[in-house]
């Protein structure tokens, strides 16, 4: 079983819509959640972290860690042509750790 | 966020070549760095840990000898791929932590195409 678990997808949504992106993981060590997003051909652009359990929002985007369950998702809402990427997950046991990731979920906003 | 600048954004290079790339970090310093390696497609392999001043901590299966890593400063670490094959295309990216928390920032990567 691999560490972290991400549906590759890949996703099309019609833009305006609400997107939905999950993880799930194994060590329930893992304490810092991460969310990257990379476009085609570039390095992972941070877009949100969080720490533990519980919710996050930054505009647009909603990030959800749930420990008890091994799940993370983050949502995107009213989404755009521009979100189109791959986004992936990450998650470390702590500040000094390297990171784990999923596999990444490649989507696309249609106009 | 913090910035980490990765140079070249592009490289071509005969087999049996050695290419360097270069991690920078821009406007903080940076004990640790990170090295990966992507397939088209797939996420990021962990290939390396560079530590300032010491030797770097290679994941299994990665040949040390292969992928030299130098890290002289704490701005800066460098990966080096040796005798270069076409089996070595790919797209390697480094990151580095700020040490304000634990998210990891990303240089540009660099496509690295071994014909």
């Amino acid at each position: 079983q691999k560490e972290v678990e991400q549906d590759p997808g890949p996703l099309s949504v019609p833009e305006g819509a609400i997107v939905s992106l999950n993880c799930t993981y194994s060590n329930s060590a893992f304490q810092y959640f991460m969310w990257y997003r990379q476009y085609s051909r570039k390095g992972p652009e941070l877009l949100m972290y969080t720490y533990s359990s519980g919710n996050k929002e930054d505009g647009r985007f909603t990030a959800q860690v749930d420990k008890s369950s091994k799940y993370i998702s983050l949502f995107i809402r009213d989404s755009q042509p521009s979100d189109s990427a791959t986004y992936l997950c990450a998650m470390s046991f702590n500040n000094n750790n390297d990171m784990r990731f999923g596999a990444g979920t490649r989507l696309t906003v249609k106009p | 966020g913090a910035v980490v600048s990765q140079h070249p954004s592009w490289v071509i290079c005969k087999s049996g070549t050695s290419v360097k790339i270069e991690c920078r970090s821009l406007d903080f310093q940076a004990t640790t760095m990170f090295w990966y390696r992507q397939f088209p497609k797939q996420s990021l392999m962990l290939m390396a840990t560079s530590n300032e001043g010491s030797k770097a901590t290679y994941e299994q299966g990665v040949e040390k000898d292969k992928f030299l890593i130098n890290h002289a400063s704490l701005t800066l670490s460098t990966l080096t791929v040796t005798s270069a094959h076409p089996e070595d295309s790919s797209f390697y990216i480094c990151s580095a932590r700020d040490g304000g928390g634990p998210e990891a920032f990303f240089g540009q990567g660099t496509r690295l195409t071994v014909v």
